[in-house]
């Protein structure tokens, strides 16, 4: 399984662009690029998943460079209810889902 | 939107009693998933279940974890003799089919305390 890493914590404010960036230098080639949110005391929300280049949603888009060894999570213009936990996962031919301790985003006013 | 829900939110057991969780997967997945989390803790994968099998089982999943869809609709944890350590959130999930693209969707949670 690949490991990633990825910021513990990031403050940002209101209004403005998050990018959180993970690497994961052992990504395999079958493997994809998921993010997931989390709020206190309520289960991982999926937010966005890639494999190469650029995915855009309602909600965040996902930037990944050619080699693959690293992803960016980015979300437009964030809010107060924003604030969450975020984890960057890379998943393949194992169905589980390896949590990490993911990136504790705070928003501030 | 179709989402999963988990029964009960809330579960207080004595340590040695037998708890069963309950999960209502989205209604056109095939693939059913238990994780926990202990408080403060990461998301810990359990077990993964396919046409009515377990398909993959972490090492936390030992004898006293057991998983069935009894009917159509759920999809039930249960742990046979509750220990302490058994205290967490415990989250089902499910997922459209294998490969390509596949999200896993999570419910809500139930909060499991082992007094």
């Amino acid at each position: 399984l690949a490991k990633t890493t990825q910021p513990i914590s990031m403050d940002s404010y209101e209004g403005q662009e998050v990018n959180i960036t993970c690497s994961h230098n052992n990504i395999a080639t079958n493997d994809y690029i998921t993010w997931y949110q989390q709020f206190p005391s309520q289960g991982p929300r999926f937010i966005i998943q890639g494999y190469k280049t650029k995915v855009t949603n309602e909600v965040a888009s996902l930037f990944i460079p050619a080699d693959r060894k690293s992803s960016t999570l980015s979300l437009p213009r964030v809010s107060l209810s924003d604030t969450a936990v975020y984890y960057c996962l890379v998943w393949g031919s194992a169905r589980q889902l390896t949590f990490g301790s993911g990136t504790q985003l705070t928003v501030l006013p | 939107e179709p989402e999963v829900t988990q029964t009960p939110s809330h579960q207080v057991t004595q340590m040695g009693q037998e708890v069963i969780l309950r999960c209502v997967p989205i209604s056109n997945h095939l693939y059913f998933y238990w994780y926990r989390q202990i408080l403060g803790q990461k998301v810990e994968f359990l077990v993964s279940f396919y046409n009515n099998e377990i398909s993959e089982k972490s090492e936390i999943f030992d004898d006293q974890f057991s998983v069935e869809r009894p009917d159509g609709s759920n999809f039930t944890l249960k742990i046979r003799s509750t220990k302490l350590e058994d205290s967490a959130m415990y989250f089902c999930a499910s997922s459209s089919r294998k490969g390509v693209d596949e999200t896993q969707y999570f419910g809500p949670g139930t909060r499991l305390l082992v007094l």
